[in-house]
């Protein structure tokens, strides 16, 4: 069974400061995507990154940034010089592929970024 | 853009009560999914669908039924809402594979008394 484990159920930072959310999956598929999400407090989840598990590099946009390691099993999701517009609820997730849905939500944390 | 529209924001039920929650793309995304959301628990799969008039149950299908007789309509069926049922239920649409990026709605809030 596929599951993600987001272990930060809260954080608060100062704006500017950077922050890191850690994300820590469980699968046996060898082939399988991740996924970050952002849901302000408007409610609507928004996509910020899908990747696949054969491309381990990192990626930057902006001044958000993400760490895949499959030695640990991990998708961290780091916010450089954070603003108050980060504040939200940052969702990893996981898929598998194989017939039928398998799209694993982790628990989610709540990030909270204080002027 | 692609825009997940749901029929309501809030809504309260008295238990007992048959409710439906509606959801409309308008990407002609195949696929459509319908969750729910509970503090401490992330986004928990109810059902989904990968065309017109197929469902597939997800994690947490008792409770509840779905329907899809268009492509661009997923509804979501409270057979008789429960207390426990109170929650955020969330749609989502994607195109292609089920592994695809997922665009989401913005959320019904459901209180059932």
């Amino acid at each position: 069974a596929q599951k993600v484990t987001q272990a930060q159920t809260e954080i608060s930072v100062v704006e500017k400061e950077d922050v890191t959310l850690d994300c820590v999956y469980e699968t046996r598929d060898t082939t399988y995507y991740l996924f970050w999400y952002k849901q302000p407090p408007s409610g609507e989840l928004v996509f910020l990154i899908r990747r696949n598990s054969f491309d381990e590099q990192n990626e930057i946009s902006g001044r958000y940034s993400w760490n895949f390691q499959k030695s640990t099993s991990s998708f961290n999701f780091t916010i450089t010089a954070s603003q108050v517009v980060d504040s939200a609820v940052y969702f990893c997730a996981l898929s598998v592929l194989r017939d039928g849905q398998n799209f694993v939500f982790g628990p989610g944390t709540r990030l909270s970024v204080l002027p | 853009d692609v825009k997940v529209t749901q029929s309501s924001r809030y809504l309260v039920k008295r238990t007992g009560e048959k409710v439906f929650l509606e959801c409309v793309q308008d990407m002609d995304h195949e696929n459509m999914f319908w969750y729910r959301q509970d503090p401490g628990l992330g986004l928990r799969l109810i059902y989904f669908s990968y065309d017109v008039k197929m469902k597939e149950k997800g994690d947490i299908p008792e409770g509840y039924s779905v329907s899809r007789e268009k492509k661009e309509r997923f509804s979501l069926i409270l057979e008789s809402a429960s207390t426990n049922q109170t929650s955020m239920y969330l749609c989502a649409s994607s195109e292609g594979d089920t592994y695809n990026e997922q665009f989401f709605g913005p959320g019904t809030r459901l209180t059932v008394l």
